[in-house]
């Protein structure tokens, strides 16, 4: 495609239920990222992978927060038991190249968790 | 690691005058540089980079930042501002040769003011 696409754009959901979100990257970017950005903020890094590899999950809050991509294109992060405090933006973006490169943003997925 | 801070988090302006948002990051080592650009109810936008070589660097819109190593700053600047540069921006940096995440600050949203 012609960008980063995110989806759903927006998500409302009730606490303790579970969301994946979804991030499909420019074609034949090599890595991917995952951030946080609550309002206000600038975004927080999560996660990110070269190709299908999970390369630091660092930045992920805990270990109800979780990241794939198994075939080194779209990625998923899931959210298990959602809680008032997971309710921000989510930011995916890709680059061609690792170092240094440029991040293309996605248009973020707005999580309200109700 | 690495941290960026954004001295000021609203800066007013009045159409055709300039403009200069301040950044100060930390790091041990080196960095590359970023300047991410947040226009209303849209995703994020790079708007320049310094990777290396001159330290004034030129990007879309107008825009130019200046890497000062000796003060750690990457103060971005517009000689004329536009009502279209309505926006929230974002200074970012990451660690150099390493293909890791972006650290942002807080951002700064800039009013132009008619």
């Amino acid at each position: 495609g012609a960008g980063v696409s995110q989806s759903p754009r927006y998500k409302v959901t009730k606490r303790g239920q579970d969301v994946a979100l979804r991030c499909d990257p420019i074609s034949g970017h090599v890595s991917l990222y995952w951030y946080r950005q609550a309002l206000g903020q600038g975004p927080e890094f999560l996660t990110y992978f070269n190709y299908e590899a999970q390369q630091d999950k660092s930045g992920l809050p805990n270990d109800r927060f979780s990241a794939e991509r198994p075939e080194g294109s779209i990625s998923t992060l899931t959210i298990q038991r959602t809680e008032q405090r997971d309710s921000a933006m989510y930011r995916c973006a890709s680059s061609l190249n690792p170092r240094g490169g440029e991040q293309f943003f996605g248009p973020g997925t707005r999580l309200t968790v109700l | 690691a690495q941290s960026v801070t954004q001295l000021d988090s609203q800066v007013p302006v009045f159409e055709e005058a300039p403009v200069e948002l301040r950044c100060n990051y930390s790091s041990s080592v080196s960095v590359y540089l970023f300047w991410y650009v947040q226009y209303p109810n849209q995703g994020l936008q790079l708007l320049l980079k310094y990777l290396s070589g001159s330290t004034l660097v030129k990007g879309i819109n107008g825009f130019e930042a200046e890497f000062n190593k000796s003060q750690t700053s990457f103060h971005l600047r517009k000689p004329s501002v536009h009502i279209s540069d309505t926006a929230e921006y974002f200074c970012a940096v990451s660690e150099v040769n390493r293909d890791d995440k972006i650290i942002f600050g807080k951002g700064t949203r800039l009013h132009i003011l008619p």
